[in-house]
């Protein structure tokens, strides 16, 4: 069964310096990626997509994520964080053939002081 | 336009008892989503609906939980003989169709507290 993994549960850093939120999947044939961000009371919204082509995504709000197949990861990354940024993260993945159903890695809760 | 909404967004209930959750999807929305949320997880897929039939009810953890989507609108969650472990903030999304690639649009949510 599919399976996502997001390495850091939570990830500190200050307002203006860069981030990195770690997402690895269980190899599949054809999969789809997407990253969500969860702000304090408010529901889930989507950040990025990778569905084919470029590996390279471009969110909204200056975020971003490149696919690698052969690692198997989706890394989400912003070169300045702001402390609006402060939220939680979820990389979700789904599988080629399996409607829409999204499986959900454990969440990243990003924390950014000024 | 209106998003995704969820009625009620607090439910308190005792164990044992009988509960409905209710799903409003976007407007034209075809596909409808229902997931499960635990303290600290993420998402938990639980359902999927394509208009009125469930095409992939896999995620449904027994059979005191079952969902409805009569007239491929609105739909329903509901949890029979509730215990503890239901507790949880359970999700709706929908999408306009049911592929892989279309945007799923989440609601606020129903936080569910079993006593």
């Amino acid at each position: 069964a599919q399976s996502v993994t997001q390495l850091d549960s939570q990830v500190p850093v200050f307002e203006e310096a860069p981030v990195e939120l770690r997402c690895n999947y269980s190899s599949s044939v054809s999969v789809y990626l997407f990253w969500y961000v969860q702000y304090p009371n408010q529901g889930l919204q989507l950040l990025l997509k990778y569905l084919s082509g470029s590996t390279l995504v471009k969110g909204i709000n200056g975020f971003e994520a490149e696919f690698n197949k052969s690692q198997t990861s989706f890394h989400l990354r912003k070169p300045s964080v702001h402390i609006s940024d402060t939220a939680e993260y979820f990389c979700a993945v789904s599988d080629l053939g399996q409607g829409g159903k999204l499986i959900f890695g454990q969440g990243t809760e990003l924390s950014v002081k000024p | 336009g209106a998003g995704v909404s969820q009625t009620p967004s607090n439910k308190v209930t005792e164990k044992g008892k009988y509960v409905e959750l209710r799903c409003d999807p976007i407007s034209g929305h075809t596909a409808l989503y229902w997931y499960r949320q635990s303290l600290g997880q993420g998402p938990e897929f639980l359902i999927y609906f394509q208009g009125t039939g469930a095409a992939d009810d896999s995620g449904l953890p027994n059979d005191r939980f079952f969902a409805v989507r009569p007239e491929g609108s609105v739909s329903t969650l509901k949890i029979q003989r509730t215990e503890r472990g239901d507790s949880a903030v359970y999700l709706c999304a929908s999408s306009q169709s049911r592929g892989n690639t279309d945007t799923q649009y989440f609601g606020p949510g129903t936080r569910l507290t079993v006593l």
